[in-house]
């Protein structure tokens, strides 16, 4: 299993610009969810996911949107990228609980996003 | 206030040492209880979850207080490449989303 997987790595915008972040997770895990990470502040939660076709927004959803059309995949959109943007990204996913098996979250190597 | 709190830290404490981290939680009715370690420009990774009875794995110990609406994770006889961030988790609500502490940093010192 890959676990979960995100792309780009790295990624540098200009102000204003839009883009798309990828995750995709083969876990067959029905939760799903996008977290930024800021120094001091922790790991934020945006956006997540219970299952195809269902969202939800986190602490911060203001500037991202998200949508979940498979099971596999939970990409997060900027719509149009501020400096306050710059920042971790982490996506992640889980079981969710009350299956008898462990709902930890699962991360990806998260992806760096630099907006100038 | 913060759905979920830690103490940012740093902690610096000597190899051999034991340390204790605690985290409290706003949400009486959160069902799942994490700690994760997140070492530097990683993601983070589960060190353990944290059991009603409280639970050990080796040198760690994770207990819940439901009562005063707190975790903790004791890690005793220090070594060096304990030294990173660990992340306290919350699951609650309806959707049960997960909440993370800010994250409390332990530095270990030969």
């Amino acid at each position: 299993n890959a676990g979960v997987t995100q792309t780009p790595k790295f990624q540098v915008l200009k102000t204003g610009q839009s883009m798309t972040l990828q995750c995709a997770q083969d876990m067959n895990h029905e939760y799903m969810s996008w977290y930024r990470q800021d120094p001091g502040m922790g790991l934020r939660l945006i956006h997540y996911s219970v299952g195809a076709g269902i969202t939800d927004q986190g602490e911060v959803p203001n500037g991202y949107n998200v949508s979940r059309s498979t099971t596999e995949d939970f990409p997060l959109r900027l719509l149009s990228a501020a400096p306050s943007q710059t920042s971790v990204y982490f996506c992640a996913s889980s079981y969710p609980p009350g299956q008898g098996v462990s709902n930890e979250q699962f991360f990806g190597p998260g992806t760096r996003l630099t907006v100038l | 206030r913060k759905e979920v709190e830690q103490d940012p830290g740093p902690f610096n404490v000597p190899e051999g040492a034991t340390v204790a981290f605690n985290c409290t939680y706003s949400n009486s009715a959160s069902q799942s209880f994490f700690w994760y370690r997140q070492d530097c420009r990683k993601e983070p990774k589960l060190l353990m979850s944290v059991y009603s009875s409280g639970n050990e794995d080796g040198r760690f110990t994770a207990q819940l207080n439901r009562a005063s609406q707190y975790i903790s994770l004791l890690i005793r006889d220090s070594k060096l490449s304990d030294s990173a961030t660990y992340l306290c988790a919350v699951r609650s609500g309806g959707y049960q989303k997960v909440t993370f502490g800010t994250g409390t940093k332990l530095q270990v010192i030969p």
